[in-house]
């Protein structure tokens, strides 16, 4: 069985500095996919980045970009000249094909102006 | 990019009565969809997979008389919360997998079921 483990339940930064949100997963398939969402306060869950397992090459989105770790299974989210708007929970997640996600416990991120 | 809808988005009932949410993938088919609780400040819990043409699966320890998951076309999965309870209070989501998109998950906005 998957599992997927976020280790940092809080953080907090100032507006613009770096932050890196840390996951580590555990599966025993060899083609697997990993997500990073947010939900800010409304609580819609979105799409920050996603990785293929069978890719070396790390994913990045605009400010978001991942550190893929396949051999130490860690798959950590960082975003660069963070902005107020990104304040919200991230979770970490993983999944094989169209089969359902596995969470993380989720990481509460607040940027301070 | 993929619109998952989810109707209500809120809803209050009395305790006893029964409650149905709606969830439509709105520009693409997904045999299968999935239903998820939140409670405050944790993470979704999944409940139960909705699948096309047949029975939903259920997660360990969700009652399947309970909440009850209808997926009668591609594009609408529907959990009733029967006989509802206060402890059945929560927040509800769906979410939907496109198949062109690596399997990325899409959610809807989102129930929050209240019940009195």
């Amino acid at each position: 069985a998957q599992t997927v483990t976020q280790s940092q339940p809080e953080m907090s930064v100032q507006e613009a500095e770096t932050v890196t949100l840390s996951c580590t997963y555990d599966t025993s398939e060899s083609n697997y996919y990993l997500f990073w969402y947010k939900q800010p306060p409304s609580r819609q869950m979105i799409l920050v980045i996603r990785q293929e397992a069978y890719k070396q090459q790390n994913a990045t989105e605009n400010r978001f970009s991942v550190n893929f770790q396949k051999a130490a299974k860690s798959f950590s989210l960082k975003i660069s000249d963070s902005q107020l708007g990104d304040t919200a929970m991230y979770f970490c997640a993983s999944v094989q094909g169209a089969q359902k996600l596995v969470f993380g416990q989720g990481t509460r991120l607040t940027i301070n102006p | 990019g993929a619109v998952v809808s989810q109707h209500p988005s809120r809803v209050i009932c009395k305790s006893g009565t029964s409650v149905k949410i709606e969830c439509r993938s709105l520009d693409f088919q997904a045999t299968t969809m999935f239903w998820y609780r939140q409670f405050p400040k944790q993470s979704l819990m999944l409940m139960a997979t909705s699948n096309e043409g047949s029975k939903a699966t259920y997660e360990q320890g969700v009652e399947k008389d309970k909440f009850l998951i209808n997926h009668a076309s591609l594009t609408l999965s529907t959990l009733t919360v029967t006989s509802a309870h206060p402890e059945d209070s929560s927040f509800y989501i769906c979410s939907a997998p496109l198949a062109g998109a690596l399997y990325t998950q899409y959610f809807g906005p989102g129930t929050r079921l209240t019940v009195l």
